[in-house]
C-alpha cells in the first residue's frame, strides 16, 4: 500500500528554521517526482516545491523561492522541505504528495498533511 | 497561470448533475490540467489529470473536458459522498497553480 507520512510541523517564530520530513512507502522512491502542496487554515490549496524523481530538478513557488528548499533521500525514501526565515503567512498544513510521473505531473497520492505555525 | 474557478458555490440535489469550471488566464501546456476533490479534514483526492482522463478508482460519473484556456468538470448524477470542494490545477510550467475551488453543497 502507497504511504506517505509527514512529520516536523508545530510552532515556529517568525524567522526561524523548521525542517518538515514525509517518509514514503509502497512504490519506487527514485521513480517519481514529489510536491509540497500547503494550506492556509480555512484557504484554498498552494503548490510549494516539487522535485524530480532523481532530485536533480526542483521548483519552487515564488513566495518560498530563496527561504524553502526542497530535497529527497533516496536511501530512506523520505522527502524534506526545509523551511527558513518562515513567516506569519506560511502557516498552514503542508501535504507532502507523489507525482504520477517522474516530473511535471498531477499529483496522485496525498499525505494526511502536518500544521506549521508561524507566530511569536 | 491564475485559474479562475466558478461558481464559487453550486447548490444542487442528489442526482442533479454538476458543471464546475475552470479558466486560465493563458493557454495551458500541453494539456496538464487537473482537478481534485476535497471534503472537510482531509487531504485532497486526485480526479481528473491531463484534462480528461480519470484517476485510479474513480466513478465514470465525473468526467473532465476542455483544451487551452476553458476546462469544465462534470460530474453526472451527484451522489451524496460528492458534496465537497473541488479545486482545478495546471502543472504545465514551473510555477503551478490551483483555482479558489468550487463547494459543491446540498441544495
Amino acid at each position: 500500500e502507497v504511504q506517505l507520512l509527514e512529520s516536523g510541523g508545530g510552532l515556529v517564530q517568525p524567522g526561524g528554521s523548521l525542517r518538515l520530513s514525509c517518509a514514503v512507502s509502497g512504490f519506487t522512491f527514485t521513480n517519481y517526482a514529489m510536491y509540497w502542496v500547503r494550506q492556509a487554515p480555512g484557504k484554498g490549496l498552494e503548490w510549494v516545491s516539487g522535485i524530480n524523481g532523481g532530485g536533480t530538478n526542483t521548483w519552487h513557488a515564488d513566495s518560498v523561492q530563496g527561504r524553502f528548499t526542497i530535497s529527497r533521500d533516496k536511501s530512506t525514501n523520505t522527502l524534506y522541505l526545509q523551511m527558513k526565515s518562515p513567516r506569519a503567512d506560511d502557516t498552514a498544513v503542508y501535504y507532502c504528495a507523489k507525482g504520477l510521473g517522474s516530473g511535471w505531473a498531477a499529483l496522485d497520492i496525498w499525505g494526511r498533511g502536518t500544521m506549521v505555525t508561524v507566530s511569536s | 497561470i491564475v485559474l479562475t474557478q466558478s461558481p464559487g458555490t453550486l447548490s444542487l440535489s442528489p442526482g442533479e448533475r454538476a458543471t464546475l469550471s475552470c479558466r486560465a488566464s493563458q493557454s495551458v501546456y500541453t494539456s496538464y490540467l487537473a482537478w481534485y476533490q476535497q471534503k472537510p479534514g482531509q487531504a485532497p483526492r486526485l480526479l481528473i489529470y491531463g484534462v480528461s482522463n480519470r484517476a485510479t478508482g474513480i466513478p465514470d460519473r465525473f468526467s473532465g473536458s476542455g483544451s487551452g484556456t476553458d476546462f469544465t468538470l462534470t460530474i453526472n448524477g451527484l451522489e451524496p459522498e460528492d458534496f465537497a470542494v473541488y479545486y482545478c490545477q495546471q502543472y504545465g510550467n514551473s510555477q503551478w497553480t490551483f483555482g479558489r475551488g468550487t463547494k459543491v453543497e446540498i441544495k
